[in-house]
């Protein structure tokens, strides 16, 4: 079975500073690769996603991930953070598609709340 | 174009009781999702409806259900509450495509 595993629970970076979130994953094959973000008491909001094709994906709000199959992450990235980006987030991955089209459902890491310092 | 609206926004049982959460999906699009997240954890996957009919299940015990209907919207039902049933449930849908879509969530409380 596939396992995701976001080695941060906690990161503080101060305004305007560069971010790098951690994921790693567990599984025989490429998935499909995702980041969510979710603010407090919110659903979660899709940011980014890896299927195929260039390993370095852009996503809303200025974040990218790179994806590295020999390390087994999908590690996401922005330059410079924004005291609206504290929220959590979440990397999870999918590993099976539909012949007729969809896919299973996601296999979500535990999290990594991001704290912005001014 | 409205997103994925889950019914209701907060509720509160007791242990032993049943409830039904509701979604809606985004329009176009034909698969529902249901996850749980309890507090400080990330969502796990309960179970998967397309075309009326569930089609993979996640780790959870039969007290679980759920239901499509032919408008695609969905129903999540749980059986003999038990305090750990509480968390925030979330609803994602998606077209024919891998990527899912998630609604705010509707917080259950079991006292």
């Amino acid at each position: 079975a596939q396992s995701v595993t976001q080695p941060d629970i906690h990161i503080t970076v101060s305004e305007g500073a560069s971010l790098e979130l951690r994921c790693n994953y567990s599984y025989g094959a490429t998935p499909y690769l995702f980041w969510y973000v979710q603010s407090p008491g919110q659903g979660l909001q899709l940011l980014l996603k890896y299927f195929s094709g260039d390993t370095l994906v852009q996503g809303i709000k200025g974040f990218e991930a790179e994806f590295k199959r020999s390390q087994s992450s999908f590690n996401l990235r922005k330059p410079s953070v924004h005291w609206s980006d504290a929220a959590e987030y979440f990397c999870a991955v999918g590993v099976r598609v539909y012949s007729g089209g969809g896919a299973d459902g996601l296999t979500f890491g535990k999290g990594t709340h991001l704290i912005i310092q001014p | 174009d409205a997103g994925v609206t889950q019914s209701p926004t907060h509720l509160i049982k007791t242990r032993g009781q049943q409830v039904t959460l509701r979604c809606s999906p985004k329009s176009g699009h034909d698969t529902v999702s249901w996850y749980q997240q309890a507090l400080g954890q990330g969502p796990q996957f309960i179970f998967q409806y397309y075309e009326e009919e569930e089609r993979q299940r996640g780790n959870f015990p039969d007290r679980f259900s759920g239901h499509q209907f032919p408008n695609y919207s969905s129903e999540l039902n749980v059986n003999a509450l038990l305090l750990g049933d509480s968390a925030l449930y979330l609803c994602a849908s998606s077209p024919r495509t891998n990527t899912q879509y998630f609604g705010p969530g509707t917080r259950l409380t079991v006292l």
